[in-house]
């Protein structure tokens, strides 16, 4: 079947644009995270949604980072006024956590969007 | 919350020899300890994980072991061939969390 799905695969921005990230997590996945991996960095946790419940928002670095997850599949994330260090790729892992007798925890990720801020 | 630390972050290998990744972690709740292959220009995919009622997982040429007591867990490649040269991720889940926490990643460099 069709994996997580991320576009643009690529985009350059101007300091102090917004930009849209969006990201189609595998069908019937109820988790679906972001991460940020810089060169040469590990991934760091962004966002985690499950399901209906609140979002985990504790690893966005600033205000001007967030993200929604409209009826529990696709999801953007959106970050204000860009900034230099927000250049890196953006990953999004979808998952099926809460089903017993799955591999619930596994992450499938997605190709990334590489964002370059100039 | 939880840190990852993973070391070396390179790792330079001749074909046909073994290589060794190791990781640690913080807290003694983790549970689930998976490790990811990113090839480059390639998304992180899932090669292994254990579970922390289990002491070691083999899946071929590769196997996890974890040491709960001095929480510490390592990847173990034998026979290296050279498409095993990507970077490998560490992660650790928390127990009543669905987040990971990864390392910082291993570089792997397996030489013909």
């Amino acid at each position: 079947g069709a994996g997580v799905s991320q576009s643009p695969s690529n985009k350059v921005t101007e300091k102090g644009k917004d930009v849209e990230l969006r990201c189609d997590p595998i069908s019937g996945h109820t988790a679906l995270y972001w991460y940020r991996q810089s060169l040469g960095q590990g991934l760091e946790f962004l966002i985690y949604f499950q399901g209906n419940s609140a979002p985990d928002k504790s690893g966005l670095p600033s205000d001007r980072f967030s993200a929604e997850r409209t009826g529990g599949s696709v999801s953007t994330l959106t970050i204000q006024r860009t900034q230099q260090e927000d250049s890196a790729v953006y990953l999004c892992a979808s998952s099926l956590v809460g089903l017993a007798g799955f591999r619930t925890y596994e992450q499938y990720f997605g190709p990334g969007t590489r964002l370059t801020v100039t | 919350g939880e840190n990852v630390e993973q070391h070396p972050s390179t790792l330079s290998v001749q074909e046909g020899d073994s290589a060794v990744i190791k990781c640690t972690y913080s807290d003694s709740a983790s549970n689930y300890f998976p490790w990811y292959k990113q090839e480059l220009g390639k998304r992180p995919q899932l090669i292994i994980d254990i579970r922390s009622n289990v002491g070691e997982k083999k899946d071929q040429r590769i196997a996890v072991t974890l040491n709960k007591t001095a929480k510490h867990f390592s990847l173990h490649i034998t026979e290296t061939q050279p498409e095993d040269s990507a970077v490998y991720f560490c992660a650790a889940r928390e127990s009543g969390y669905s987040t990971l926490t990864f390392g910082k990643g291993t570089m792997l460099l397996v030489s013909p």
